[in-house]
């Protein structure tokens, strides 16, 4: 069963700094392109960054570019995005996502709220 | 960037109705053009990938058409269990960019 669990999430200040991080298992995770989605309260879905298997592709969100960087490490099965000067905007439930066919995103993890007030 | 239009944002229906969603695209997209739902307080499920493939436990009432820059996503038969917001996202190029919703009650 392909499992996907992410942490890392919490309060922070505005302007501060924060690491998202996902576990994955019950698939190769070394074989897959693997992306961070997140939903703001009561809004819909945006995509926020993606990775390609080898990490050699990486593509970021207009709204995040230049405040967040995402990696992965396959030996560990975790993937990872760092979320830089935060703002209140950035108020969101995170969500890690593996790729399928087709670009599309066949499971999803149960995300981590991240909360940007002072 | 791709622009996604998806419409209606809601809509209301009877069990047994026949639901259509619709999705254009701001460019021709090919069939790069997927399909998910969403239930309250639960993460987003995928129905339809490029454009018209059936995910594997997904009911046979749910299907999907269209290429280019128009798709369709449709519930032949309503059930209870399909109250949800439904989303479509391109994965064509760039920001894999989503639809902004659309919220289906009975």
């Amino acid at each position: 069963e392909v499992q996907l669990v992410e942490s890392g999430g919490g309060l922070v200040q505005p302007g501060r700094s924060l690491t998202l991080s996902c576990v994955a298992s019950g698939f190769p995770f070394e074989d897959f392109a693997m992306h961070w989605v997140r939903q703001a309260p009561g809004k819909g879905l945006e995509w926020v960054s993606g990775i390609s298997w080898d990490s050699k592709n990486i593509d970021y969100g207009d709204s995040v570019k230049g405040r967040v960087s995402i990696s992965r490490d396959n030996a560990k099965k975790s993937l990872y995005l760092q979320i830089y000067s935060l703002r209140v905007e950035d108020t969101a439930l995170y969500y890690c996502v593996k790729e399928y066919g087709s670009g599309s995103f066949d499971h999803w993890g149960q995300g981590t709220l991240v909360t940007v007030s002072s | 960037d791709i622009q996604m239009t998806q419409s209606p944002s809601s809509l209301s229906a009877s069990v047994g109705d026949r639901v259509t969603i619709t999705c254009r695209t701001s460019q021709n997209i090919n069939n790069y053009l997927n399909w998910y739902q969403q239930k309250p307080g639960e993460a987003p499920k995928l129905l339809i990938y490029a454009a018209s493939n059936l995910q594997s436990g997904v009911p046979s009432r749910f299907s999907g058409s269209g290429s280019g820059t128009d798709f369709t996503l449709t519930v032949h038969s309503l059930q209870p269990e399909d109250i949800a917001t439904y989303y479509c996202q391109q994965s064509f190029s760039g920001p894999r960019t989503f639809g902004q919703g659309t919220r289906v009650e009975i």
